[in-house]
């Protein structure tokens, strides 16, 4: 499983657009990368997954560049509902295993 | 929504005692996961099972801990005996492969006195 690096915590306001990069400098050919979003006293929530380029939803944006060593989870006009643990996740799309790393707080003030 | 089905949400037992935690995955998924979650070691994968079959159970402290899927529409993971420092909170995952996301539940919070 490739290992990710991503911020400890982020801060931000109401309206604003929240990026969250996660670096995987040894992503394999056939990973995938994934985020989950976790509130507080729930289980994590699939949100977003890409191979290359750019995936969007109705969550969230997911960018990836060409040499895909890093990606960029895009929140556009976070609530305060947003706030949230965000993890990052590289592997192999037929590897079932998933292993979540420490994430992203996400906080969301008024 | 379909969603996975975790009983009981809360349990406060006493050390030593058997707890056994229940999920029930999504109708049709094949993939089934346990992890614990705490605050300082986070989310810890236990086990898995494809099919009903166990894939990976090395997660788990072997000598305590038992995770079985009795039939399709059934998970359980069993701690006996408990100790306080199984205190966590103990998710249930289930999907048909990461391309589609997996779907938790809302979680079991044990608490061992």
């Amino acid at each position: 499983l490739a290992k990710t690096t991503q911020p400890i915590s982020m801060d931000s306001y109401e309206g604003q657009e929240v990026n969250i990069t996660c670096s995987h400098n040894n992503i394999a050919t056939n990973d995938y990368i994934t985020w989950y979003q976790q509130f507080p006293s729930q289980g994590p929530r699939f949100i977003i997954q890409g191979y290359k380029t750019k995936v969007t939803n109705e969550v969230a944006s997911l960018f990836i560049p060409a040499d895909r060593k890093s990606s960029t989870l895009s929140l556009p006009r976070v609530s305060l509902s947003d706030t949230a643990v965000y993890y990052c996740l590289v592997g192999v799309i037929n590897d079932y295993k998933l292993s979540f790393g420490a994430g992203t707080t996400v906080t969301v003030r008024a | 929504d379909a969603r996975v089905t975790q009983t009981p949400r809360h349990k406060v037992t006493e050390m030593g005692q058997e707890v056994t935690m229940r999920c029930q995955p999504i109708l049709g998924h094949n993939t089934v996961f346990w992890y614990r979650q705490t605050m300082m070691q986070g989310l810890e994968l236990l086990a898995y099972f494809r099919n009903r079959a166990p894939l990976d159970d090395s997660g788990m402290p072997k000598d305590r801990f038992s995770a079985e899927m009795p039939d399709a529409t059934l998970a359980t993971l069993k701690i006996q005996p408990s100790e306080p420092r199984d205190s966590a909170v103990y998710f249930c995952a289930s999907g048909l492969g990461q391309l589609y996301g997996y779907t938790f539940g809302s979680g079991t919070r044990l608490t061992v006195v």
